[in-house]
């Protein structure tokens, strides 16, 4: 089975960075991904990480440590649109890597 | 038109009743599955399929079932609908690559 935690919510200002983190228990590992879900809607999908290190996709970068089991999702110049929760999920394990298990969601809330 | 659709998108009905909730694709994946959200619970995976003729419990399945009719048709029934199973159900496409799940709108889900 896996566990994965993050934290329940994070405030942060508008213009700011915050740091989303995910720690994750498994007994195989294929890949993080990092999903945005807006009330009411439907996950979208926002990046992944297969090996360790930093990816970068614009104001948006997760990182990833597989030896220590932990993601970090950051979001940079924060704007109000960026309130949402932020699922970790991860794919692995012995019989598929294309079923995912998803963290219970951070929300973040961006204030003026 | 959306690449996942779900129907009905809120659905309020009675104890002990059936109800069918479906899911349909253009993407032309292979793999579907139907999660349901419950706040702080995160995403929990029902039912999934990787083709046709392939279909696999998650880990919620007790009171569900499913049908996959064609490749891009999955639909989850529930038998005898409780007021446990009120939840926001999403269905998803993946075509087990990086690019993660594609998840349709979402069905909101109310047993009185």
């Amino acid at each position: 089975g896996q566990n994965i935690d993050q934290p329940t919510e994070m405030t942060a200002t508008e213009g700011a960075i915050v740091q989303i983190n995910c720690t994750y228990q498994t007994s195989g590992f294929n890949g993080l991904f990092w999903y945005q879900q807006h009330a009411g809607e439907a996950p979208t999908f926002l990046s992944y990480n297969v090996l360790d290190g930093l990816e970068e996709k614009g104001r948006f970068s997760s990182f990833l440590s597989r030896s220590k089991g932990y993601s970090y999702l950051l979001l940079k110049e924060l704007q109000m649109k960026d309130s949402a929760s932020y699922l970790c999920a991860v794919t692995g394990g012995t019989d598929s890597w294309g079923k995912f298990q998803f963290g219970a969601g951070t929300q973040v809330v961006v204030t003026p | 038109d959306a690449d996942v659709t779900q129907t009905p998108r809120n659905r309020i009905t009675k104890t002990g009743k059936r109800i069918m909730l479906e899911c349909s694709q253009t993407k032309g994946h292979d793999r579907m599955y139907w999660y349901r959200q419950d706040p702080g619970l995160g995403l929990r995976l029902i039912y999934y399929s990787f083709d046709v003729k392939d279909i696999n419990k998650g880990e919620i399945s007790d009171g569900y079932s499913v049908s996959r009719q064609a490749q891009a048709k999955f639909s989850l029934s529930l038998e005898s609908a409780i007021p446990n199973q009120t939840a926001l159900y999403f269905c998803a496409t993946s075509d087990g690559g990086g690019y993660g799940y594609t998840f349709g709108s979402g069905t909101r889900l109310t047993v009185v």
